[in-house]
């Protein structure tokens, strides 16, 4: 999990409200992502974003937002809007300047989230 | 559209013997293949990877992979299992066209001592 940082560890959300989950990096990744791991699912992309001030909608970016403000953070915002969202979230990050491909992703240690 | 199939969601295997998780993929262009690990309530780890050249791949803690473009088959290998083995797998592809990897559903894999 080296270079990646998320934060907290554990979050509890009541029904209604609006969390941001944390994740930095210095590995000075350019390109940074958010998924989501239900069991049996797999890893489900939130969203993405390949450089400072862009990101691009995954494949389930209803009920979330994200920023890109500074190049090592990109923090996930879980809205109300969001019908379930208990889950395992994972941010990662990779050196894609260029639009190399073959660089692999790094992944911080996830944050699980609870709505109670 | 890139995908990604893992066809076994469990695999048991005896510590000592060679164990093998499959993994199919599909992509409109040459592929980009990655095998990870994750142990519980973890991030993923980086094991390997098949960008282009060899198609015997070798990656971290004696884990291998064979790339086969006839069949679009990536499977993951390791010649003796560890009970340390035991842990979440999956198997992700990317085309290399500027495109967020795609991964599999995961392969749960428990070594038996």
């Amino acid at each position: 999990d080296g270079g990646i940082t998320q934060s907290p560890k554990y979050l509890f959300r009541k029904e209604g409200q609006n969390v941001t989950l944390s994740c930095e990096q210095n590995l000075n990744h350019d390109a940074m992502y958010w998924y989501r791991q239900d069991p049996g699912q797999g890893l489900r992309l939130i969203y993405y974003s390949q450089i400072v001030n862009d990101f691009q909608k995954g494949d389930i970016a209803e009920g979330y937002s994200v920023s890109r403000e500074k190049k090592e953070s990109f923090p996930l915002t879980v809205t109300s809007a969001q019908k379930n969202p208990t889950a395992f979230y994972l941010c990662a990050s990779s050196n894609e300047l260029g639009g190399l491909a073959g660089h692999e992703q790094f992944f911080g240690p996830g944050t699980r989230l609870t709505v109670l | 559209a890139q995908s990604v199939a893992q066809p076994e969601d469990q695999v048991n295997v005896a510590e000592g013997n060679p164990l093998t998780v499959k993994c199919t993929y599909s992509v409109s262009g040459n592929p980009y293949l990655f095998w990870y690990v994750q142990y519980p309530n973890r991030g993923l780890q980086f094991l390997l990877k098949y960008i282009t050249g060899d198609n015997l791949v070798k990656g971290s803690y004696g884990f291998e992979a064979e790339f086969n473009k006839s069949q679009t088959s990536f499977h993951l290998k390791k010649p003796s299992a560890l009970v340390s083995d035991s842990a979440l797998y999956f198997c992700a592809v990317r085309d290399g066209r500027n495109t967020p990897l795609v991964f599999g559903k995961g392969t749960r894999l428990s070594v038996i001592a």
